[in-house]
């Protein structure tokens, strides 16, 4: 089975500082890992994926994520936080290997609030 | 307009009645998810379709039905209300496995 644990469920930082947020997976075979963002009173969308191309992922709104394997690792950073960044940011798994079966899985969530 | 709309957006109801959400898209997709986001928990994959012909559980089915009546809506089923499946339920479609996109939103709330 997969799984994703997002570390921290509340994440704070000031205007124009680093974003972190961390996401480790478990997973039997390679995964597929995905940032999800979602804006109050709105459903989810696609921040940025990896499928096992390149292992620095580039996604919208600046943020980018990088793909460890050793560390078993998916962390989302963007180097300068905006006002309009301010959301809730899943990590998700899927085993896309399992063609005709490919389901995600989503971690808890982490609430990333910007301070002015 | 929303590529994926659902009805209604907030609901209200009571112990024991029955509810449907129901979920339709214009982007064309086959795959299409009925979603529970609780608090704290994110969120978790109630049913399934990869087309019209086909229906899968999720992770959390019980008490839950589904009904696909074309590719372009997926109906999702409370058959007796209660009160921990008070939540925000979200449907999804996709093309690109993984890439989901989702509707706005359905808040249901069981009292």
């Amino acid at each position: 089975a997969q799984s994703v644990t997002q570390l921290g469920s509340h994440v704070s930082v000031s205007e124009g500082a680093l974003v972190l947020l961390r996401c480790n997976y478990s997973s039997s075979v390679p995964p597929y890992l995905f940032w999800y963002v979602q804006y109050p009173n709105q459903g989810l969308q696609l921040l940025l994926k990896y499928t096992s191309a390149a292992t620095l992922v580039k996604g919208i709104n600046g943020f980018e994520a990088e793909f460890k394997k050793s560390e078993t690792s998916f962390h989302l950073t963007k180097p300068s936080a905006h006002m309009s960044d301010a959301a809730e940011y899943f990590c998700a798994v899927s085993d896309l290997s399992n063609f005709g079966n490919e389901k995600l899985t989503f971690g808890t969530g982490t609430r990333l609030t910007i301070i002015p | 307009d929303a590529d994926v709309t659902q009805t209604p957006r907030n609901r209200i109801t009571k112990t024991g009645k029955r509810i449907m959400l129901e979920c339709s898209q214009t982007k064309g997709h086959d795959r299409m998810y009925w979603y529970r986001q609780d608090p704290g928990l994110g969120l978790r994959l109630i049913y399934y379709s990869f087309d019209v012909k086909d229906i899968n559980k999720g992770e959390i089915s019980d008490g839950y039905s589904v009904s696909r009546q074309a590719q372009a809506k997926f109906s999702l089923s409370l058959e007796s209300a209660i009160p921990n499946q008070t939540a925000l339920y979200f449907c999804a479609t996709s093309d690109v496995p993984g890439e989901l996109f989702f509707g706005e939103g359905s808040r249901l709330t069981v009292l």
